[in-house]
């Protein structure tokens, strides 16, 4: 089946700087992936959806320039904390779903990133 | 936009039975069912597709109301695997509140 790669599994890094997060598809093209936050003991919060060879479409409250995502082929996107903050320490997790699937298909995640800023 | 689930938390002895209910405040179309072990990405367990589909999956099952934009599952003869959280998922991208199920021996 579809496998999203997800690294690193986890960074720690001082407060001010910055923390790259890599989403692959590694056996299919994926034109959109998902990004994900959650919090402990809370539910994933889309934080936006990347598009391929497009800019990034946020939700509502997420600081683009803090949260900078590039989807530069059909096979990568990466989310870069800019600036990190204590308060942004939180598990961030990558989707995506196969293209040509329809609404009804499933998505494919990534292990997830847990950051820690300290 | 974010469905609410119901309970918020649960716990069970092995054997015993739970429902978990998803409810949204916009028409649904498909639900998708997921559990997330503790640090671990979500798994998918069943997408249900029409009103009123139900669908099994082992012991676990779902039914879908599409009028009352409401969706359960059901967990029958509970295991302690069948601990973690689970997520309905509407528009198969906007996660639940989710439901924190402990199943004890």
């Amino acid at each position: 089946g579809a496998v999203v790669s997800q690294h690193p599994s986890w960074v720690i890094c001082k407060s001010g700087t910055s923390v790259k997060i890599e989403c692959r598809s590694l056996d299919f093209q994926a034109t959109t992936m998902f990004w994900y936050r959650q919090f402990p003991k809370q539910s994933l919060m889309l934080m936006a959806t990347s598009n391929e060879g497009s800019k990034a479409t946020y939700e509502q409250g997420v600081e683009k320039d803090k949260f900078l995502i590039n989807h530069a082929s059909l096979t990568l996107s990466t989310l870069t904390v800019t600036s990190a903050h204590p308060e942004d320490s939180s598990f961030y997790i990558c989707s995506a779903r196969e293209p040509g699937t329809n609404w009804a298909n499933v998505l494919t995640f990534g292990a997830g990133s847990r950051l820690t800023v300290l | 936009q974010q469905p609410v689930q119901s309970p918020q938390a649960v716990i069970l002895r092995e054997g015993e039975d739970a429902v978990i209910n998803c409810s949204s405040s916009k028409a649904l179309y498909s639900v998708h069912w997921y559990r997330q072990k503790h640090g671990e990405a979500p798994v998918f367990l069943m997408i249900l597709l029409k009103g009123g589909e139900q669908k099994g999956h082992e012991k676990i099952s779902a039914s879908f109301n599409e009028k009352k934009q409401q969706s359960s599952l059901y967990l029958t003869a509970s295991q302690l695997s069948y601990s973690g959280t689970y997520f309905c998922v509407v528009r198969w991208y906007i996660f639940g509140t989710g439901t924190r199920l402990k199943v004890l021996a």
